[in-house]
């Protein structure tokens, strides 16, 4: 149990379009997921949390505008990179958790390239 | 504020030797921890968590970890190292009440050498 898909698990897009990422907790309703940036050889960043039918909660520093987070229902979170720039190329993951249980199940990641 | 500190970026050791990833972290009250592995282009895999209770924790794979309030430690271990166990490992903490914004160390990227 407690499985977290992504999709794409890569995408490759011109520099200023959009590129949209979901995120799914497949067996358990997530009513909190998170999402997290990770450049190469370095952590996770975290940059926003998103409970299910409320506003996202973005970090210090990462722009609202530019990260459009949607967190529709408790099984689906989706992260939308708009105009997206090479520097945006990173490796991006989401995780989800559920009421009363103290752990953040991971997805497995979406690798973003911008050419 | 809650924070995580990895004693060394990179540990190399040979297959069976004892694994020992260090972990020290900063909360203001008791914290939750964890430990995670991260193969290669992959989301994160957890290995073990400290929630309350025993302060011995054991784990997948064969790992374990000792929480020390005393030292604010939280180190991963394992007696013999294996070459699947080369990865990137993260050590995280949060506070009680939830698993709400883990904090992650630097990370440790772990070689097995035959």
């Amino acid at each position: 149990g407690a499985v977290v898909s992504q999709h794409p698990s890569r995408v490759i897009c011109k520099s200023g379009t959009s590129v949209k990422i979901e995120c799914r907790s497949l067996d358990f309703q997530a009513t909190t997921m998170f999402w997290y940036r990770q450049f190469p050889k370095q952590s996770l960043m975290l940059m926003a949390t998103s409970n299910e039918g409320s506003k996202a909660t973005y970090e210090q520093g990462v722009e609202k505008d530019k990260f459009l987070i949607n967190h529709a229902s408790l099984t689906l979170s989706t992260l939308t990179v708009t105009s997206a720039h090479p520097e945006d190329s990173s490796f991006y993951i989401c995780s989800a958790s559920r009421t009363s249980v103290n752990e953040q199940f991971f997805g497995p990641g979406t690798r973003l390239t911008v050419l | 504020a809650q924070s995580v500190t990895q004693l060394g970026s990179h540990v190399s050791v040979s297959e069976g030797a004892l694994v020992l990833l260090r972990c020290n972290y900063s909360s203001s009250v008791p914290p939750y921890l964890f430990w995670y592995v991260q193969y290669p282009n992959q989301g994160l895999q957890l290995l073990l968590k400290y929630t309350t209770g025993a302060t011995l924790v054991k784990g997948i794979n064969g790992f374990e970890a000792e929480f020390k309030k005393s030292e604010t430690s939280f180190h991963l271990t394992k007696p013999s190292a294996h070459m699947s166990d080369a990865a990137e490992y993260f050590c995280a903490v949060t506070i009680i009440q939830g698993a709400q914004k883990l904090v992650f160390g630097q990370g440790t990227r772990l070689t097995i050498n035959p």
